[in-house]
């Protein structure tokens, strides 16, 4: 699977749009890119995964650059619920388990006031 | 509420004790794990199950020991565990163990080995 670089924390005001980056230079034609989160003392949560047009549900965003290299999660209207650690995971569909998502360290969000 | 349940959500422990983590899920998936996820560490897989079959296990020393009687259910029964396993165990289920699925993670159980 592909190697993800993001940054190590970001803040956000509350109210307004966090837009969280993420790299991935190498990845390749059959992978995919995933979005959890991980509140502080919980388990990671599924946001969102995309292959390369944009996506969007109830919780986010998600837009890929066109040549792939390179995403970004934006959560429209950030709450102060929204603190928490979001990885971004490259993961292709016909290799291995479920089981080898590979978290990294992400980047852990702050939503302030 | 990811329909994953895990009991206890906290769990304070001797190196001499027996104690076991539980989780259920309620989702109707085929696949069960266990990660533990160490203090400034990312998760790290420790069994996958699938079917009630073990079909991964991540170099786990014996003193942790899984159990899988259904599909709804994963058992991570501890034995004489030392202080550095203390963690936080996390338990996640998927539709299956295909590469695109989502994994629902549970709350997980606070670990503390004394």
């Amino acid at each position: 699977d592909a190697k993800t670089t993001q940054p190590t924390s970001m803040d956000c005001a509350e109210g307004r749009a966090a837009n969280l980056p993420c790299n991935h230079s190498t990845i390749s034609g059959n992978e995919y890119v995933y979005w959890y989160r991980q509140i502080h003392s919980q388990g990671p949560q599924y946001i969102i995964h995309g292959l390369k047009n944009n996506e969007t549900n109830e919780m986010a965003s998600l837009n890929i650059t066109e040549d792939r290299k390179s995403s970004t999660l934006i959560l429209p209207h950030a709450t102060l619920r929204d603190t928490a650690v979001y990885y971004c995971i490259v993961r292709g569909i016909n290799t291995g388990t479920a089981s080898k998502l590979t978290f990294g360290t992400g980047t852990r969000l702050q939503v302030t006031l | 509420e990811t329909g994953v349940t895990q009991t206890p959500r906290h769990l304070v422990m001797g190196m001499t004790n027996k104690k076991s983590l539980k989780c259920e899920q309620h989702l109707g998936h085929n696949a069960m794990y266990w990660y533990k996820q160490s203090a400034k560490k990312p998760l790290e897989l420790m069994f996958v199950y699938s079917l009630e079959e073990r079909v991964e296990n991540n170099s786990v020393p014996s003193r942790f020991s899984p159990e899988c009687p259904n599909s709804s259910h994963l058992f991570l029964h501890l034995h004489t565990l030392q202080p550095e396993d203390s963690a936080l165990y996390l338990c996640a289920s998927s539709q299956d163990v295909q590469p695109h699925r989502e994994l629902f993670f549970g709350e997980g159980s606070r670990l503390t080995v004394l």
